[in-house]
């Protein structure tokens, strides 16, 4: 069973408010990414990372960035929300296998 | 451009009966598949995968079929059960090996009838 955590799984937030979206894994992945997803869409990715300090933009352009300090911690910050950014963020690690394992997602609302 | 379509967006069938789910991609450079499952406010669960040089892969009630000529893939699933409700996430492979990113279909919301 993957150990992947997001916090918080729930979030409702004012425009312009800074946030900061927390993804942990105690797989010791290496491969870690982020996707956002809308009801009856794909998931998109926004962000990932193959290690501390790398990191690069995905397919889909974001206003959020990312930040890889420590191997198990990879969190999303959007600097000022808005209602735009409404979605669920979902945050994924990969080890040597093709499978990704996901954390059970944010749902992100901006009012 | 999608490259990987999922395009009935739902599928109902009787429990007990076969669900079939299908798939299709554009890019050839895909070298594997797989689903997942994913129910309302969660996240995607892994739920089987194939390799491009496989045509088949079961694991209990669950088989993916594919058929790289096509550039289809399917998810049999027999017999149905109600907890097997949820939307159903296709998912290939980009080659990249170790450093591979996975592009998603749309989903396909399966109901599983008692």
């Amino acid at each position: 069973e993957a150990d992947i955590y997001q916090t918080p799984r729930y979030l409702v937030i004012g425009t312009g408010k800074k946030i900061t979206l927390e993804c942990s894994q105690t797989m010791g992945h290496d491969k870690m990414y982020w996707y956002q997803q809308d009801p009856g869409m794909e998931l998109h990715l926004i962000h990932y990372s193959y290690g501390v300090n790398s990191t690069e933009k995905g397919d889909l352009s974001s206003e959020s960035t990312v930040s890889r300090i420590r191997t198990e911690h990879f969190p999303l910050t959007l600097e000022s929300a808005r209602p735009s950014h409404t979605s669920q963020y979902l945050c994924a690690s990969k080890g040597i296998s093709y499978e990704q394992y996901f954390g059970p997602g944010t749902r992100l609302t901006v009012t | 451009d999608q490259q990987v379509k999922q395009n009935s967006p739902s599928l109902s069938v009787q429990e007990g009966r076969i669900s079939i789910l299908n798939c299709d991609y554009t890019n050839s450079m895909f070298d594997y598949f797989l689903w997942y499952k994913k129910y309302p406010a969660e996240g995607p669960t892994f739920l089987i995968s194939i390799s491009s040089i496989k045509d088949k892969n079961e694991d209990g009630r669950f088989t993916v079929f594919l058929n790289k000529s096509a550039k289809h893939l399917s998810l049999h699933i027999v017999p149905s059960q109600p907890g097997d409700s949820a939307v159903y996430f296709c998912a290939a492979s980009d080659g990249g090996g170790a450093n591979s990113k996975l592009t998603f279909g749309k989903g396909i919301t399966l109901s599983v009838r008692p």
